[in-house]
């Protein structure tokens, strides 16, 4: 089955600076990856995701990266801001066949320091 | 929408007792998940249902684990008997998948369970 790896597991930025997140994925088939931002004692909830068809994305401040060939993909930060602070989670699926199953990194705690 | 509901959020119980824990997706969402999040473990899938069906069990621990969607709007997991390595907070989630491959999966508040 799918293994995600992801790295740093705790990263402390400056507020302004950049952070970024990485993860690698073994199944050579995952063609979904998705992140997900957890608040402390919230719910985890996507803010970005990226299919294998694409090489990157945007959406304002946050960026996600894939490399096929490699097998991962990274999540960007730009000017950090205090609400950044959470735990981030990588994530990778195969869809053939309609299958659903995530398989999760195990989170990045980002602290935006003032 | 409410969004995803689960009861109870919160559950203490005694080891050896049962637990049931409930779960209502998002009206009109055809995969429900259920998934188990430690601190040594992280986020791990337990077993996801696609319309009621259960599809990948895989991930439940062992037989003291089951879930069951009888209808579209309801799901529990039940460990019987509980023991302590459970306490661990458990989240349902719910996403419509319109062809395309997995969609967006909105995860309910979670229930946090501690079984001393």
């Amino acid at each position: 089955g799918e293994n995600v790896e992801q790295h740093p597991s705790t990263l402390s930025v400056q507020e302004g600076d950049s952070a970024v997140i990485k993860c690698t994925y073994s199944d050579s088939a995952s063609n979904y990856f998705p992140w997900y931002k957890q608040e402390l004692g919230k719910r985890p909830q996507l803010i970005i995701d990226i299919r294998s068809n694409v090489g990157e994305k945007k959406d304002q401040r946050i960026a996600v990266t894939l490399n096929k060939t490699a097998k991962h993909f990274s999540l960007h930060i730009t000017e950090t801001q205090p609400e950044d602070s959470a735990v981030y989670f990588c994530a990778a699926s195969n869809q053939a066949g309609g299958n659903e199953k995530l398989t999760f990194g195990t989170g990045t705690r980002l602290t935006i320091i003032p | 929408d409410a969004g995803v509901i689960q009861s109870p959020r919160h559950e203490v119980t005694e080891m050896g007792q049962e637990v049931t824990l409930r779960c209502k997706p998002i009206s009109g969402h055809d995969y429900l998940f259920w998934y188990r999040q430690t601190m040594m473990r992280g986020l791990e899938l337990l077993i996801y249902f696609n319309n009621n069906v259960p599809i990948d069990d895989s991930g439940m621990p062992e037989d003291r684990f089951s879930a069951k969607m009888p209808n579209a709007s309801f799901s529990t997991l039940k460990i019987q008997p509980s023991e302590p390595r459970d306490s661990a907070v458990y989240f349902c989630a719910s996403s419509s998948s319109p062809g395309q491959g997995a969609s967006e999966q909105f995860f309910g508040p979670g229930t946090r369970l501690t079984v001393l």
